[in-house]
């Protein structure tokens, strides 16, 4: 079956540095998204991708948040000045169409020193 | 705006009882629900739907009906079993199509022999 896969599983950082997480979506899926969950909190969504431009993203994807598809098959959040605050479980995920649902990836989780 | 609520966990069932996780919602419009399952190392996975009031979602033995006049979409299965053992989120969509979703905070389920 395919999946979403995410790397790394766990990525620990020093605030202030600059995190880029990856994500490997459906090989032929054209929507791609990020969600993050802040522990013991709801799962949030950030922002919504498509067609090589950001089409929605929501209050928490500030300046601090950029997303890029660099490659034909790779995905990336990039955090530029990491705060404490930032630890969270992000989930990527990616669908066929805004008609269909996403399928998730198993998540990274950030760690922020 | 748009809020998910669920129960808080975990869940703590021996082996054979019967599950009923809460779930309610407040919408700004006729929204989808959903329930998705993240078992340990693996991403979030669509559990089943319900895309209008009184529609029955169900799947793998669990079932939820969608109740408009309580706002409220309950998870439910009879008899749990130790591999059911994870953590279930509610969800909604208003769109047209899935592109975003809220969630809720999860619930921990935790099956014993």
């Amino acid at each position: 079956e395919p999946e979403v896969t995410q790397t790394p599983s766990h990525q620990v950082t020093q605030m202030g540095q600059e995190v880029i997480l990856r994500c490997v979506p459906i090989s032929n899926h054209l929507y791609f998204y990020w969600y993050r969950q802040i522990l013991g909190q709801k799962v949030e969504f950030l922002v919504s991708f498509y067609n090589n431009e950001i089409s929605e993203k929501s209050e928490i994807f500030d300046d601090q948040f950029s997303v890029e598809r660099p490659d034909g098959s790779n995905f990336t959040l990039k955090i530029r000045s990491t705060k404490l605050e930032d630890s969270a479980m992000y989930f990527c995920a990616s669908g066929g169409g805004v008609e269909t649902l996403p399928y998730f990836g198993a998540g990274t989780r950030l760690s922020v020193l | 705006g748009n809020s998910v609520t669920q129960m808080e966990g975990p869940v703590t069932l021996s082996e054979e009882a019967f599950l009923t996780i809460n779930c309610t919602y407040t919408a700004t419009g006729y929204p989808s629900l959903f329930w998705y399952v993240q078992y340990p190392g693996e991403g979030l996975q669509l559990l089943l739907k319900a895309t209008k009031a009184d529609d029955k979602g169900s799947n793998k033995g669990f079932e939820a009906t969608y109740r408009k006049e309580t706002t409220s979409f309950h998870l439910e299965k009879g008899s749990v079993q130790v591999s059911d053992s994870a953590v279930y989120f509610c969800a909604l969509s208003l769109l047209s199509g899935y592109s975003t979703l809220t969630f809720g905070k999860g619930t921990m389920l935790l099956v014993s022999p």
